[in-house]
């Protein structure tokens, strides 16, 4: 299974950006880079994926990196609601499974 | 907006009793899945289902678990004989293809075996 790598926590200040690196060396050129977050209490939440080029939506974007080796989540305006586990994961190929990591602990400062 | 439902959302069972997790997936959803997390740990993949059967299952999902899509619209996750250890929050969820598209996630339901 694909591994990545990503902080064990961060913090973001009210309304303002918040980048959530991850890398994942290993990848192949069938992973697709998903990311999900957690908020307290509830399931996981999908965010956003992508395979090489950027991508937006109403929730994020994601940046690849070139070689696909790394990739960045990016909030544009963080607020204390987004306070959530991050979850990086590879997908795609022969398995249809999510392997959840321990992910990135963000925490919101007022 | 469409959301995956699961029932009940807390489930209390004595050690060795069976138990049946509901679950109603998005409706033009045709892959389904159960994760748990036990508390404080990760989210784990049991088990994924499509085409009116299993496609995918990890280690944890063994001769104790099954699951069933019994009406087209419900799926659902039985546990024959629960342990202590069984306890935890299990996660249904739901998408529309595999491979590159995402999941949607129910609430989930806590289990607890006493």
């Amino acid at each position: 299974d694909a591994k990545t790598t990503q902080p064990n926590s961060m913090e973001s200040n009210e309304e303002e950006p918040v980048h959530l690196p991850c890398n994942h060396s290993t990848i192949s050129g069938t992973d697709y880079i998903h990311w999900y977050r957690q908020l307290p209490s509830q399931g996981p939440e999908y965010v956003i994926h992508g395979l090489t080029s950027n991508v937006n939506n109403r929730m994020a974007s994601l940046a690849i990196a070139e070689d696909r080796k790394s990739s960045t989540l990016i909030l544009h305006r963080a607020t204390l609601r987004d306070a959530a586990v991050y979850y990086c994961i590879l997908y795609g190929g022969a398995t249809n499974k999510l392997i959840f990591g321990t992910g990135t602990l963000l925490a919101g400062q007022p | 907006e469409p959301e995956v439902t699961q029932t009940p959302s807390h489930q209390v069972t004595q050690m060795g009793q069976e138990v049946i997790l509901r679950c109603v997936p998005i409706s033009n959803h045709l892959y389904f899945y159960w994760y748990r997390q036990i508390l404080g740990q990760k989210v784990e993949f049991l088990v994924s289902f499509y085409n009116n059967e299993i496609s995918e299952k990890s280690e944890i999902f063994d001769d104790q678990f099954s699951v069933e899509r019994p009406d087209g619209s419900n799926f659902t996750l039985k546990i024959r004989s629960t342990k202590l250890e069984d306890s935890a929050m299990y996660f249904c969820a739901s998408s529309p293809l595999h491979n590159s598209y995402e999941q949607y996630f129910g609430p989930g339901t806590r289990l607890t075996v006493t």
